[in-house]
């Protein structure tokens, strides 16, 4: 089935530690996304990518970084310089702009 | 730059109709989307506006007026498992991106 994938569902990072999250999307859509949501709280864009090696930063990149090296993988590092990083992460991918369908996300705890 | 407001919260009773409204300031504008989230699911595609008027989808209804910058989502015959979270979205054209920034969303609480 078309969709896309992310994992870990769960993830714990120790301070100072970088962790990466993965997408994958099989919908072959040339945009993909993603967004940081904190509880209660709203969609904050990261980073975007339209096409392949290239990325662009979104509201809140600083502390994290992105790579798009194939179509159908955009995956996330959160490095240390990611102040408070406890947040559900939501991968996205889009063939137009006008509707994006998202991944399952990312919960991310620092312990 | 570029911002959506919504009311926070909606609380409404089962078999009514509810209104979520959202205007938004961008430099460029393309279309107005709206998103339904459940807690601690991922956000699902609603409806979506690019042209004034209103776009119909089985309970749920979508208006958009462009010269107001404003527009809303209408729910009817409200269900218990309406209730989640509804996100208004816009694309910003400055740049022809395909850059989608979502407002902070309205928190919807159907009762019996």
């Amino acid at each position: 089935d078309g969709g896309i994938t992310q994992s870990p569902k769960y993830l714990f990072r120790k301070e100072g530690q970088n962790v990466t999250l993965s997408c994958e999307q099989n919908l072959n859509h040339d945009a993909m996304y993603w967004y940081r949501q904190d509880p209660g709280q709203g969609l904050r864009l990261i980073y975007y990518s339209q096409i392949v090696n290239d990325f662009q930063k979104g509201d809140i990149a600083e502390g994290y970084s992105v790579s798009r090296e194939k179509k159908e993988s955009f995956p996330l590092t959160v490095t240390s310089a990611q102040k408070n990083p406890t947040a559900f992460y939501l991968c996205a991918s889009s063939s137009t702009g006008k509707t994006i369908y998202f991944g399952e996300g990312s919960w991310l705890t620092v312990v | 730059g570029q911002s959506l407001e919504q009311p926070s919260e909606v609380t409404a009773v089962e078999g009514a109709i509810v209104q979520i409204n959202c205007t938004y300031q961008t430099s460029g504008f393309y279309g107005l989307s709206w998103y339904q989230q459940h807690d601690g699911g991922a956000p699902t595609f609603l409806s979506y506006n690019a042209l004034d008027g209103l776009e119909e989808t089985g309970r749920f209804s979508s208006f958009l007026s462009r010269s107001d910058s404003y527009g809303y989502l209408l729910l009817q015959e409200l269900q218990m498992k309406d209730s989640a979270s509804y996100f208004c979205a816009v694309r910003d054209l400055r740049d022809s991106s395909y850059k989608l920034i979502f407002g902070s969303g309205t928190r919807l609480l159907v009762r019996p």
